[in-house]
């Protein structure tokens, strides 16, 4: 079975500090890895995936199979950054999606 | 284009009634996935259609069923609801069901059971 976890609920940091939101998932095949994000009143969006190895709005983060995790960095957090940040792993039987619970990120000023 | 919507916004329920949910895809999109999100917790995967056809399920009890029609919009039902079936029900849309397509999201039906 599939199980992607975000040991943490809620990440607070101050504008500008570094930001590590985690994801660890569990898997035997070859997963493809996603970060959703979703900010104040707005639906889900897709941030990013593995597969594409794109930065977007500063964040990164880079698919550890040896530790399967697919951690998301930015170096420096904004303000608008705050927003809930879902992890995602896609297996390679269809296109159903199994997420993890979630880390709410408030970028303090 | 207004991506993909979702009627009604919000609805309130009582234990044992049926409910209708009602998503319209993306222009173009031909596959339709709900999800339901449980307060505090992740999305979790409903059903996924592809033309008409039902192509993935997740573990949910045989009150939960769908339906997809020939414009690609796409129905969720269940039935006999129960206080646990309260949530925000998430319908996304993409391309087709293959494994490279992007979903996206709708806004959700914020359901709660009385």
């Amino acid at each position: 079975a599939q199980r992607v976890t975000q040991p943490e609920k809620l990440l607070s940091v101050f504008k500008g500090a570094p930001v590590e939101l985690k994801c660890n998932y569990s898997y035997s095949g070859s997963p493809e890895l996603f970060w959703y994000v979703q900010y104040s009143r707005q639906r889900l969006q897709l941030l990013l995936r593995h597969i594409s190895r794109e930065s977007i709005k500063g964040f990164t983060a880079d698919l550890n199979k040896g530790e399967t995790s697919f951690h998301l960095k930015k170096p420096f957090a904004q303000e608008e950054d705050s927003a809930m940040y879902y992890c995602a792993l896609r297996s390679n039987a269809g296109n159903m999606l199994t997420f993890g619970g979630g880390t709410r990120l408030m970028v303090k000023p | 284009d207004a991506g993909v919507t979702q009627s009604p916004t919000h609805l309130i329920k009582t234990r044992g009634q049926h409910v209708t949910l009602r998503c319209s895809p993306i222009s173009g999109h031909k596959s339709v996935s709900w999800y339901q999100q449980v307060l505090g917790q992740g999305p979790q995967f409903i059903f996924q259609y592809y033309e008409k056809e039902e192509r993935g399920r997740g573990n949910f009890p045989d009150r939960f069923s769908a339906r997809q029609f020939p414009n690609y919009s796409s129905e969720l039902n269940v039935n006999a609801l129960l206080l646990g079936d309260s949530a925000l029900y998430l319908c996304a849309s993409s391309l087709s069901s293959g494994d490279t397509d992007t979903q996206y999201f709708g806004p959700g039906t914020r359901l709660t059971v009385l």
